[in-house]
């Protein structure tokens, strides 16, 4: 099994419809993260826990919320998407501060 | 702002050539420095870091990297590239303040020719 899964693969959605991206892990991590990556800008965060009750805000949460259900599940929600939020999202996973990040496959999402 | 840069959007190189993939970081203190590849349809793959000590390092698949405090420098390089080598490489650091967030480079497209 991967250490770090996400839901859909790829999704396909319309304008204003609520979506969510789903991510679990293996490791038992406390740390998780959720990205997106589009074309000639890396990837950004947007959002982060390091325990179940930590949740904090990344460099672009406008328009996106998410919930740690427990701590292998971490998921990302967009409540009414817009074709701009049109990206490959990640999930990832760590251990402790500072050490190196695993990533799930990723999620391609497309909003029309 | 603090950040992170690769110059090189897209560099194409012959199999069997040397590379070397830039990163530039601003920040004050020295962070803590990464490099991850991402294969076409896969997520990033940890390639090699960099925290303290031997400013070479040696990462897997035969990359090494070189931190260059006075270039505020961390440039992968690899001495013989591979067909397999073709995908997306991202500098990536933390800075060691409260929040240890990670912050990625835009990224290096490396397409490489036989």
């Amino acid at each position: 099994d991967a250490d770090v899964t996400q839901t859909p693969r790829n999704r396909i959605t319309k304008t204003g419809k609520r979506i969510m991206l789903e991510c679990s892990q293996t490791k038992g991590h406390d740390r998780m993260y959720w990205y997106r990556q589009d074309p000639g800008l890396g990837l950004r965060l947007i959002y982060y826990s390091f325990d179940v009750k930590d949740i904090n805000k990344g460099e672009i949460s406008d328009g996106y919320s998410v919930s740690r259900q427990a701590q292998a599940k971490f998921s990302l929600s967009l409540e009414s998407a817009i074709p701009n939020q049109t990206a490959l999202y990640f999930c990832a996973i760590q251990r402790r501060a500072n050490s190196p990040l695993h990533f799930g496959n990723g999620t391609r999402l497309t909003v029309t | 702002a603090q950040s992170v840069t690769q110059p090189d959007i897209h560099i194409t190189v012959s199999e069997g050539a040397s590379l070397e993939l830039r990163c530039n970081y601003s920040y004050g203190a020295t962070p803590y420095l990464f490099w991850y590849v991402q294969s076409p349809g896969q997520g990033l793959q940890l390639l090699l870091k960099y925290f303290s000590g031997d400013t070479l390092v040696q990462g897997i698949k035969g990359f090494e990297a070189e931190f260059k405090r006075s270039q505020s420098s961390f440039n992968l390089r690899k001495p013989s590239v591979h067909w397999s080598d073709a995908a997306e490489y991202f500098c990536a650091v933390v800075v060691p303040d409260n929040t240890d967030k990670l912050i990625f480079g835009t990224g290096t497209r490396l397409q490489v020719f036989p």
